[in-house]
């Protein structure tokens, strides 16, 4: 019954390969979300999805490209892996219309190191 | 722009003892202020919201958070602490694209 799936919850890669994180919902949200979390803790919105349309994208660089097959799903590619991307990646999901009114559930999260 | 600040990085409790967790606010027009919790190695869990209504919100497992319009505070409250609440509690805000930002995290750390 989980809400907010992630795979893998572990990754460990050399630097300058490509790497995909994978993210599931079964809450019938409309909207998707990407957040980093660094080592100091610090959370920072990467992207965010509604309907399966980017309406959000904070300064990524676009080595890191998001993509929603569906509603349900929100993936992350991430090219030429640097070892500044080592970080923890959250998928997040939460519902729509008025979804600044609504709260966001959150994945596992993804625990990404760069070697 | 929206932003949310937690003056503490650290907050030690005593076990039984009351907890306040730390939350100021900058926003314009209403302010919608959530409160989330992330136990070690685990994803953020939701606790409670204010949107309008009563300044003392109630949420999940006992926590409460007060609103306070004059102070732009929303502190978070739990009179009896348990052991088990020890974890990072993140305070936050929604941008106009529903993204949340996060204040940067309060670890509480409740001694038994």
């Amino acid at each position: 019954d989980t809400a907010v799936s992630q795979t893998p919850k572990y990754l460990v890669t050399q630097m300058g390969n490509d790497k995909s994180i994978k993210c599931e919902q079964n809450l019938g949200h409309d909207t998707m979300y990407w957040y980093k979390q660094d080592s100091k803790k610090f959370l920072k919105i990467m992207f965010s999805y509604n309907n399966k349309e980017l309406i959000i994208n904070e300064t990524v660089p676009n080595r890191f490209s998001p993509k929603s097959p569906d509603k349900a799903h929100l993936n992350l590619h991430i090219n030429s892996l640097e070892l500044g991307d080592s970080a923890v990646y959250f998928c997040a999901s939460s519902r729509n219309p008025s979804g600044r009114l609504h709260e966001q559930y959150f994945g596992p999260g993804t625990r990404l190191t760069v070697t | 722009a929206q932003s949310v600040a937690q003056p503490e990085d650290q907050v030690n409790v005593a076990e039984g003892n009351p907890l306040t967790v730390k939350c100021t606010y900058s926003v314009s027009g209403n302010p919608y202020l959530f409160w989330y919790v992330q136990y070690p190695n685990r994803g953020l869990q939701f606790l409670l919201k204010y949107i309008t209504g009563d300044n003392l919100v109630k949420g999940s497992y006992g926590f409460e958070a007060e609103f306070n319009k004059s102070q732009t505070s929303f502190h978070l409250k739990k009179p009896s602490a348990l052991v088990s609440d020890s974890a990072l509690y993140f305070c936050a805000v929604p941008g106009s694209a529903r993204q949340l930002t996060f204040g940067s995290g309060t670890q509480l750390t409740v001694l038994p």
